[in-house]
Formats: C-alpha cells, structure tokens, sequence
C-alpha cells in the first residue's frame, strides 16, 4: 500500500497570502488529522476529519480551516498568512472503524511552508 | 498544563553506548495511549511502538525497549547498543479517550550518536 502522501512538500508564501495543503491518506483510511510542527512549540494538533466531518478541534485560530472529501482525501487552508504560520505541516490518516477501537496512525512527510 | 514531557532536549552518544529517553506524561483518564516516534531529518515521523494504559507490559524489539510504569507516569525508551542509524528527533505522545487520533507530543529528544 501506498503511504500518506502530501502535496506540495515545500512552499513559499508572503503575509497576507492564503495557501492550501493538500493530503491523501492510506486507501481505505477514513481519518485524516493535520499537526503543525514549529521550532517553538513543537508539534500541535489541528484538527481531525472522519468521514468528511470535523471530528476533533485544536487550539488554533478559525484562519486554520480544513475539509475531507468523499475519497477521503483531506485539504487544510490558511487564510492571512503570518510569519508565524512558517511551519513543517504533518497529515496522518489511520483507519478508525469501530468507536473506541484505537487503529494506528501513520505520517505522511510533511509540507515544509515558509512566510516571508 | 504540559501533558507530555521530554525533559531530555539533547543528548550525545558514541555509538555502541545505550541511551535511555526519557518520557513522563500526565492525564487523568484511565483509558489512554501512549507512543514513540522517531523524526529523521527526511521530517516524517515513524511509529516505534504503542501502549495501551492497561498493559503495562515493558517490550523489547531488538535494540529497543520500552518501560511503561503507571505509577510515576513514565514511558521511557532505552536503544541498546546504539548505532549512527538512531540519529533523530524521538517523541513520546499521549492519546487520551475518546479523542484516540489527537494526540500530545513531547517536545522531542535529538539523539546525537558519534562513530
């Protein structure tokens, strides 16, 4: 099987710009979760997204935003760039099926974005 | 509140030396995971093992072992004999229930092993 796959890997953006990442799971993963990775805070979770639907929420402010399409693959937008937002951006998928039975999750490479 | 912690930031060895990360983590509920992952400088993270909060059960997968204690809230991972190879980031994260795909991370531990 295919591992996680995330597109672009690495991109350039300016303040004020707004950006969308896109992430393709693991066939027949139906959960797809997004983390950003700073030097300063390390790896934070953003959200969760299970069957099209927003399952879980982290701390971030609302110009962090995603959505899941029907093959589940999952995008994850950012509008208003800051210098802030400069990151390594990790998506993971994991198979999910059955509430309150853990399945694995696995890592994609990650989307390295800069904000200049 | 820091859920997970990694209090090592850095540590140097020499190769064939063991090297122990620590980990120590804090929630309150009873059902949890807890994970080991190893970020090459490549940025992907790769899955080491998992623990579920019932099985305290210490595992040992070739050079590596893992110490799960319930009672100082510990996960800790030792790398026996290590080699050039285990040069990375490791962190240690925490699951809780109900939320199993959201997870804390550590703060990371750079592993520095020197031929």
């Amino acid at each position: 099987k295919a591992g996680v796959t995330q597109t672009p890997r690495y991109l350039i953006k300016t303040r004020g710009q707004q950006v969308t990442l896109s992430c393709s799971p693991i066939s027949g993963h139906r959960s797809v979760s997004w983390y950003q990775q700073t030097p300063g805070q390390g790896l934070q979770f953003l959200f969760e997204y299970f069957s099209e639907t927003q399952r879980n929420k982290g701390n971030f402010p609302g110009r962090f935003s995603g959505r899941q399409f029907s093959n589940s693959r999952s995008e994850m937008n950012v509008s208003t760039l800051e210098l802030g937002d400069s990151a390594l951006y990790l998506c993971a998928s994991s198979h999910t099926g059955l509430a309150g039975v853990y399945n694995e999750q696995f890592f994609g490479p990650g989307t390295r974005l800069t904000v200049l | 509140a820091q859920k997970v912690t990694q209090a090592q930031t850095e540590i140097s060895v020499v190769e064939k030396e063991d090297v122990t990360l620590d980990c120590v983590y804090e929630t309150r509920d009873t059902t949890y995971y807890l994970f080991w992952y190893k970020q090459p400088p490549s940025g992907e993270l790769v899955f080491l093992i998992r623990r579920n909060s019932f099985d305290e059960q210490n595992e040992i997968s070739g050079r590596y072992s893992w110490n799960f204690q319930k009672s100082t809230s510990s996960f800790n991972f030792t790398i026996t004999a290590s080699q050039v190879v285990d040069s990375a980031v490791y962190f240690c994260a925490l699951s809780e229930a109900g939320n199993f795909n959201k997870f804390y991370f550590g703060s990371g531990t750079k592993l520095n092993v020197k031929p």
